[in-house]
């Protein structure tokens, strides 16, 4: 069973840059072909997805965030990360992420980790 | 790019009802379309994949159908547990792009 895990600062200062990891556990990051995924949710909204790496691949993103994400993947950790820079009170949000495997969707998620931006 | 349109933005119906959710992209998808379901202070799941396969695990009272632009989740009969917000996805190409969300509600 996948597991996803995502860990970082809760709290980050305006105009630094926000940076998450997510562990993976029970499958390895690098193996079949999957996009590993990041999503947010600003509170009490919808979901919007901010950007995937696919497995070997390139990364691609949202292209309201594209100037400012950057998704990366550490195979010797098993680990997806996601950096965010020049945040502001808008990037306060649920960050999730999550495994797509192509046909199927998302099948997996992380629990999910709020990040407040604030001084 | 492909912009999803979900209807309606909320509603509320009795236990039994037949419910039914549109999602509409702005271009053809073909049938890289997935429906999600949030419950409140949950991490979304999947219910549906490819427009209408049902995710193992799920109630069969779910159910996907459309292609191209036009798709429908719909629940069967609701049950107080599918109270929730409820996300179609296009998962055809970069940006996999959500729908605004729809909000089920018990009346």
């Amino acid at each position: 069973q996948v597991q996803l895990q995502e860990s970082g600062p809760g709290l980050v200062k305006p105009s630094q840059t926000l940076s998450l990891t997510c562990t993976v556990s029970g499958g390895s990051i690098s193996g079949g072909s999957f996009y590993w995924t990041w999503i947010r949710q600003h509170p009490g909204k919808g979901l919007e997805w901010i950007g995937y790496i696919f497995t070997g691949g390139s990364a691609y993103y949202s292209p309201s965030l594209k100037s400012r994400a950057t998704i990366s993947v550490d195979t010797s950790k098993n680990q997806l990360s996601l950096r965010l820079s020049s945040v502001t009170a808008a990037d306060t949000a649920v960050y999730y992420c999550a495994r797509e495997s192509g046909n199927y969707a998302i099948d997996y998620w992380g629990q999910g980790m709020l990040v407040t931006v604030s001084s | 790019d492909i912009q999803m349109t979900q209807s309606p933005s909320s509603l509320s119906a009795s236990v039994g009802d037949r419910v039914t959710i549109t999602c509409r992209a702005s271009q053809g998808i073909s049938n890289y379309l997935a429906w999600y379901q949030q419950k409140p202070g949950k991490v979304p799941k999947l219910l549906i994949y490819g427009a209408s396969t049902l995710q193992s695990g799920v109630p069969s009272r779910f159910g996907g159908s459309g292609s191209g632009t036009d798709f429908t989740l719909t629940i069967s009969s609701l049950q107080s547990e599918d109270i929730a917000t409820y996300y179609c996805q296009k998962y055809d190409r970069a940006p996999r792009t959500f729908g605004q969300g729809t909000k089920v509600e018990i009346k």
